[in-house]
């Protein structure tokens, strides 16, 4: 059971460029989400699904989009690359947001924008 | 959105000691997990655990959610057990999903 995973690992881009990190999961959970983790923080919500075919934005969306078309896959893409977006990218997903949900976290995508 | 407030910090132990990390949060909960960073940045679910106490192994947490706080207990402590732990609570609405809280840092050493 591969659980969440995440593509690629690492990643550098230049400043403007665009690039979409990947992130599948196979325990058919309906809630997935996008967190970054910058140095000495905590983890911060950019973007979420419920379901197929619906998102919403976190708490800091801008400069990212995402698209949610099958139950498995949720990718994160960045338009134009800027280095605030330099970041450790994590994809999770829980069988709902209801009660009795565990998150499960991919292994990370270390990004550096230069 | 909620607030969260983990102590201590940082925290440095030998190996075979006990530690109990705290979790204070602003707002009530319908959710709150607790996770591991291990040292190669992987994140571990530890509990899921909105009231009450769970255990597992050497490990066990509670959450008092009418006083708004969770104490994740760490017995007999490995140097296997470092890393960063934090938590999360979620408050059931809006876009916050789970808010984390900055971690306790956590050395054991040999």
């Amino acid at each position: 059971n591969a659980g969440v995973t995440q593509t690629p690992k690492f990643q550098v881009l230049k400043t403007g460029q665009s690039m979409t990190l990947q992130c599948a999961q196979d325990m058919n959970h309906e809630y997935m989400s996008w967190y970054r983790q910058d140095p000495g923080m905590g983890l911060r919500l950019i973007h979420y699904s419920v379901g197929a075919g619906i998102t919403d934005q976190g708490e800091v969306p801008n400069g990212y989009n995402v698209s949610r078309s099958t139950t498995e896959d949720f990718p994160l893409r960045l338009l134009s690359a800027a280095p605030s977006q330099t970041s450790v990218y994590f994809c999770a997903s829980s069988y709902s947001r209801a009660v009795n949900s565990p998150l499960h976290f991919g292994n990370g995508t270390r990004l550096t924008v230069t | 959105g909620i607030q969260v407030e983990q102590s201590p910090p940082d925290l440095i132990l030998q190996e075979g000691a006990n530690s109990t990390l705290r979790c204070n949060f602003s707002d009530s909960v319908n959710n709150l997990q607790w996770f591991h960073q291990n040292p190669w940045g992987q994140l571990i679910n530890l509990f899921y655990i909105p009231s009450g106490t769970k255990q597992n192994g050497r490990l066990s947490a509670t959450t008092v959610a009418t006083e708004r706080y969770s104490l994740l207990y760490i017995s007999s402590s490995q140097t296997t057990d470092s890393g960063v732990y934090f938590c999360a609570p979620d408050s059931g609405g809006g876009a916050d999903g789970l808010t984390f809280g900055k971690g306790t840092h956590l050395i054991i050493q040999p």
